[in-house]
């Protein structure tokens, strides 16, 4: 089945101590991202990846790091959490954007991790 | 940035009515996205729309483009209550997607 997962759906943590999201799709996509959901602010993108080792900044990329070392996985680093980065957290993956050809480009998401930092 | 912004924020109706809703953007953009999300959960994608596109039809689902105006509807008909549940349109320009705010549909048995 094709699916994005994200590891844990979960979290509860304290403010400074390092955590990991992980994200893995089979769908063989090269454009990868990630997304907080925060209630009246929609989808804000944090970090997106266009293919292995090519990451590039969202809108709100502060106090969060990326690395896309295989196609199949985008893990989401927080090294220093704060209470301002307790959100809904989003990965998605979709095909490689080709502006302007005739492509779908359907963007899928992974179930949601929820966090919540002390 | 925000650049999609959804109108109206909330939408009540009746199970068996039509469900309209909008979304503006400011920029230039390569294709429109609509997407649906259940409480809590990831979103699933709905339709896609290219800049040189009108309009575009799955299922009870019309949307309608209109770059000059630059603005997107849309269009759900007789809603059912499985369609509860917040609607984002995201538009694409280059290689990032914008995403709106979001309607909250709510269908009322």
């Amino acid at each position: 089945e094709a699916q994005v997962t994200q590891n844990p759906r979960y979290l509860i943590t304290v403010t400074g101590k390092k955590l990991t999201v992980t994200c893995s799709q089979n769908m063989n996509h090269e454009y990868m991202s990630w997304y907080r959901q925060d209630p009246g602010l929609g989808l804000r993108q944090i970090y997106y990846s266009m293919n292995v080792e090519v990451t590039d900044k969202g809108d709100v990329p502060e106090g969060y790091k990326v690395s896309r070392k295989e196609k199949r996985n985008f893990p989401l680093i927080l090294e220093s959490p704060s209470p301002n980065q307790t959100s809904l957290y989003f990965c998605a993956s979709s095909l490689y954007p080709l502006i302007g050809r005739v492509r779908q480009e359907t963007q899928y998401f992974g179930p949601g991790t929820r966090l919540l930092v002390l | 940035s925000q650049q999609g912004e959804e109108d109206p924020q909330a939408l009540s109706i009746q199970e068996g009515e039509n469900a309209t809703m909008n979304c503006s953007y400011k920029t230039s953009i390569n294709n429109l996205q609509w997407y649906r999300q259940n409480s809590g959960r990831g979103l699933v994608h709905l339709i896609l729309i290219r800049s040189n596109e009108r309009e575009k039809h799955s299922g009870r689902l019309r949307v309608t483009l209109d770059t000059s105006k630059k603005s997107s509807s849309l269009l759900i008909t007789a809603s059912r209550a499985a369609d509860t549940a917040s609607y984002f349109c995201a538009t694409r320009s280059n290689y990032q997607l914008i995403w709106g705010a979001g309607t909250k549909l709510i269908i009322k048995p």
